[in-house]
């Protein structure tokens, strides 16, 4: 079955940090790429996407993603880490031939501290 | 626009009481989903919605009814709660049509409790 995984489940960072989280899918095929976040207490919102072109996308706040094809993984970086991106973060993958239907990684809570 | 819109925000229910939860978007958007979000297990599909009059099994369909009222309307049913069923339910919506299919946008979610 296809899957995606995110193997950082809690990062817990300093103000200023840089960050990385990984996601990794199985399928060897076309995918529709993205990261959601969750902020405590609200709905889902849409970081970043990728569908085809540069493989280095950039979202909103500060974010962007690199995907590469060889290694099936889409990892989500920042520089400079704030306070205010303490979040769960989601990785979520369309495979093709599913319809639209997202695959969600488990989701990495990310703790920044001042 | 208000976007995706769910109702109720909170409920609590005994084992084997039904329930609706209710989904509407205002955003012109043809395809709609349900999810319920578990600690450790990220968002779950539970079913969709492709286009207005036709509805689909995701991942985890069990125990759930689903209607797609209209474009704009897609509710959750749970016939027969079980303590199984206590999550956070989230409505999205999006636009299906041919790949690369687009993002989807989230409701504010349904925190359900069942006793």
């Amino acid at each position: 079955a296809q899957s995606v995984s995110q193997h950082n489940h809690h990062v817990i960072l300093s103000e200023a940090a840089s960050l990385e989280l990984g996601c990794n899918y199985s399928y060897g095929g076309t995918v529709n790429l993205f990261w959601y976040v969750q902020y405590p207490g609200q709905h889902l919102q849409l970081l970043l996407k990728y569908f085809s072109g540069d493989p280095l996308v950039k979202g909103i706040k500060g974010f962007e993603a690199e995907f590469i094809k060889s290694k099936f993984s889409f990892n989500l970086r920042k520089p400079s880490v704030q306070w205010s991106d303490t979040a769960e973060y989601f990785c979520a993958v369309i495979f093709t031939g599913t319809a639209s239907k997202l695959t969600f990684g488990t989701g990495t809570r990310l703790q920044v501290t001042l | 626009n208000a976007g995706v819109t769910q109702t109720p925000k909170f409920q609590v229910l005994k084992t084997g009481q039904s329930m609706t939860l209710q989904c509407a978007q205002d955003m012109n958007h043809n395809s709609m989903y349900w999810y319920r979000q578990d600690p450790g297990m990220g968002l779950r599909l539970i079913y969709y919605s492709a286009s207005e009059g036709t509805t689909d099994k995701g991942e985890v369909p069990n125990g759930y009814n689903v209607s797609r009222l209209n474009k704009r309307e897609f509710s959750l049913r749970l016939e027969s709660a079980a303590p199984s069923q206590t999550s956070v339910y989230f409505c999205a919506s999006g636009l299906a049509g041919i790949w690369p299919y687009n993002e989807q946008f989230f409701g504010p979610g349904t925190r359900l409790t069942v006793l």
